[in-house]
């Protein structure tokens, strides 16, 4: 989607390295989510924010973090990368409550 | 923990065939309901949402949601191969400062041969 991009697309790393993901908009919007996916799983809730500096955690944030210095960007750190970390990454935006706009996605491995 | 129910998949049905998606939540105060079409290899896509209870029709997509029964559904009729996707559905149970945040079912994969 033009509004919202995630970079990198592709991304293999080590275990036990950092790894950070960013997600930026365009949208001025002011919630900004991170998701993953896995089979047989869905789409779960990793970190969201309501507003810059303002972050909250979801169901399975334990060995992320995030940041929000700026409104457009929205970044999603795994501290020590582990291969449980291996999945599909989504940034999605929001204007309000309502439906999600969501990037491109990135899919990580961890070896 | 909110539950988001899908029927398990995978769907298949014929080309021109009405395809019924079915899900289930568990918060009695949800508020907005949304169902997303996610192709292979690609990110989720909104194509309905629907927040009173009843029909909303868009096209060949129907959107039905009954609160009391805590249910919502979506029709696609004259269904094209080109439906084949999984399917997800999501409901928001905003407040305060959860306010915007979607908790969504594992989805239904659909298969739609010509």
């Amino acid at each position: 989607d033009a509004g919202i991009t995630q970079s990198p697309r592709h991304k293999v790393t080590e275990t036990g390295t950092p790894v950070t993901l960013r997600c930026h908009q365009t949208e001025n919007h002011r919630y900004m989510y991170w998701y993953r996916q896995d089979p047989g799983h869905g789409l779960r809730l990793i970190h969201y924010s309501y507003g810059v500096k303002d972050t909250d955690k979801g169901e399975v944030s334990d060995g992320y973090s995030v940041s929000r210095s700026k409104t457009e960007d929205f970044l999603l750190t795994l501290e020590s990368a582990t291969s449980s970390q291996t999945s599909v990454y989504f940034c999605a935006i929001s204007s309000s409550a309502a439906g999600y706009t969501f990037g491109s996605g990135t899919r990580l491995t961890v070896v | 923990q909110k539950e988001v129910e899908q029927n398990s998949g995978p769907l298949s049905v014929p080309e021109g065939a009405i395809a019924s998606l079915n899900c289930t939540y568990s918060d009695r105060v949800s508020q907005s309901f949304f169902w997303y079409r996610q192709y292979s290899g690609k990110s989720p896509e909104l194509i309905m949402s629907i927040y009173s209870n009843g029909d909303k029709e868009d096209g060949r997509f129907t959107a039905q949601l009954n609160k009391a029964s805590q249910y919502v559904s979506l029709l696609i009729r004259d269904s094209q191969p080109s439906d084949s996707a999984t399917y997800l559905c999501a409901v928001n149970s905003g407040s305060g400062s959860t306010l915007g945040r979607l908790y969504f079912g594992r989805g239904t994969q659909l298969t739609v041969w010509p």
